[in-house]
């Protein structure tokens, strides 16, 4: 069975600290991969995704990730975080060819102080 | 840009009662989905509906559950006798090609079971 994990559950940093949140599935397939953010508040939203190509993927408001096949990852980065980033963080899959629906991780809660 | 829109926002309801979740799907759409959040765990697969009828369900959508397309824009959730343990967030997603696309979420319908 497919399945996601996210091992930062907490993550609490200063504005223009660098940020890597990890994400790692376990599927042997093709898979496409997602990030979506939740500010507090609101509804999910996509942040970015891969689905072929160029591994290194970026996103909406300075994010990127970057696929690494053989490590079955897809890490969340950003160089400089604003207090606006606070927010809580899913990483999504699901499996080509076999079914549409997302598997989500457990998600990571950023906070970013000032 | 279109959303998806739920409503309503939250419901409270008795244990035992039906509960009728809506959701407006984006407008060109033809996938639509439920997921739902048990408060701190992870956001979790329901059903996906394509072509009026169920394409995929998880193990947690049994008889007390059903979906359904009643006109060309709402798409329903409804859980006939609701337990404590039903309590959560719902969400209703949508995309346009399923598979190879990617999918749009509403801002979610908190059910509280009392």
């Amino acid at each position: 069975a497919q399945s996601v994990s996210q091992h930062n559950h907490h993550v609490i940093l200063s504005e223009a600290a660098s940020l890597e949140l990890g994400c790692n599935y376990s599927y042997g397939g093709t898979v496409n991969l997602f990030w979506y953010v939740q500010y507090p508040g609101q509804h999910l939203q996509l942040l970015l995704k891969y689905f072929s190509g160029d591994p290194l993927v970026k996103g909406i408001k300075g994010f990127e990730a970057e696929f690494i096949k053989s490590k079955f990852s897809f890490n969340l980065r950003k160089p400089s975080v604003q207090w606006s980033d606070t927010a809580e963080y899913f990483c999504a899959v699901n499996a080509v060819g076999a079914a549409d629906k997302l598997i989500f991780g457990t998600g990571t809660r950023l906070q970013v102080f000032p | 840009e279109p959303e998806v829109t739920q409503t309503p926002s939250h419901q409270v309801t008795q244990m035992g009662q039906e509960v009728i979740l809506r959701c407006v799907p984006i407008s060109n759409h033809l996938y639509f989905y439920w997921y739902r959040q048990i408060l701190g765990q992870k956001v979790e697969f329901l059903v996906s509906f394509y072509n009026n009828e169920i394409s995929e369900k998880s193990e947690i959508f049994d008889d007390q559950f059903s979906v359904e397309r009643p006109d060309g824009s709402n798409f329903t959730l409804k859980i006939r006798s609701t337990k404590l343990e039903d309590s959560a967030m719902y969400f209703c997603a949508s995309s346009r090609d399923g598979r190879t696309d990617t999918q749009y979420f509403g801002p979610g319908t908190r059910l509280t079971v009392l």
